[in-house]
């Protein structure tokens, strides 16, 4: 079955500190894709970036990074020089090509960054 | 253009009425999808429309729970006889393609509150 594992409830740092948000899954499946959502104070969740399972490569995008790791089940975020507005919960989520029927979201990691 | 839109953005009603929640999704998403989010926690998926095929309904937690998808665009989620734990936030998302492998687009949540 589909599972996403966010082990870390919240994050506090202070700004300019680089933090990493960890996401552990588990599949069956060989092909499947994974996804970071940002949830602000307002509510609103933002899609960060989708991941196949084919492309290992990792990805860079301004301040955020996201490390994909088969091996270890793991595709994790990290966040350099963080800033107020970073402050939000983070979703990882899993959908599978061939068994799933639908997405399954992770618990969430609530960060706060502190000027 | 325009996003995921849900209405009433607040509904507070009595224990034991009904309550219709609506999802308006970006135009031209064939797949729309409801989660419940209960406060401070992640995402429970409902249920999850995909064209004009049979919804994906394995998420409703009770028979109380009910949804239409009206001309592949317009959702309805229902809620029979309401009971203070259906109290948290509604979301709606769409995205483009038929299948699961496109992000989702959330809109911003219907807050349910039963009294």
């Amino acid at each position: 079955a589909q599972k996403v594992t966010q082990a870390q409830t919240e994050i506090s740092v202070v700004e300019k500190e680089d933090v990493t948000l960890d996401c552990v899954y588990e599949t069956r499946d060989t092909t499947y894709y994974l996804f970071w959502y940002k949830q602000p104070p307002s509510g609103e969740l933002v899609f960060l970036i989708r991941r196949n399972s084919f492309d290992e490569q990792n990805e860079i995008s301004g301040r955020y990074s996201w490390n994909f790791q088969k091996s270890t089940s793991s595709f994790n975020f990290t966040i350099t020089a963080s800033q107020v507005v970073d402050s939000a919960v983070y979703f990882c989520a899993l959908s599978e090509a061939n068994y799933g029927q639908n997405f399954v979201f992770g618990p969430g990691t609530r960060l706060s960054v502190l000027p | 253009g325009a996003g995921v839109s849900q209405s009433p953005s607040n509904k507070v009603t009595e224990k034991g009425k009904d309550v219709e929640l609506r999802c308006d999704p970006i135009s031209g998403h064939t797949a729309l999808y409801w989660y419940r989010q209960s406060l401070g926690q992640g995402l429970e998926f409902l249920i999850y429309f995909q064209g004009n095929s049979a919804p994906d309904k394995s998420g409703l937690p009770s028979d109380r729970f009910s949804a239409e998808r009206t001309g592949g665009s317009v959702s309805t989620l229902t809620i029979q006889r309401t009971q203070q734990e259906d109290s948290a936030v509604y979301l709606c998302a769409s995205s483009f393609g038929s299948y699961l492998s496109y992000e989702q687009y959330f809109g911003p949540g219907t807050r349910l509150t039963v009294t």
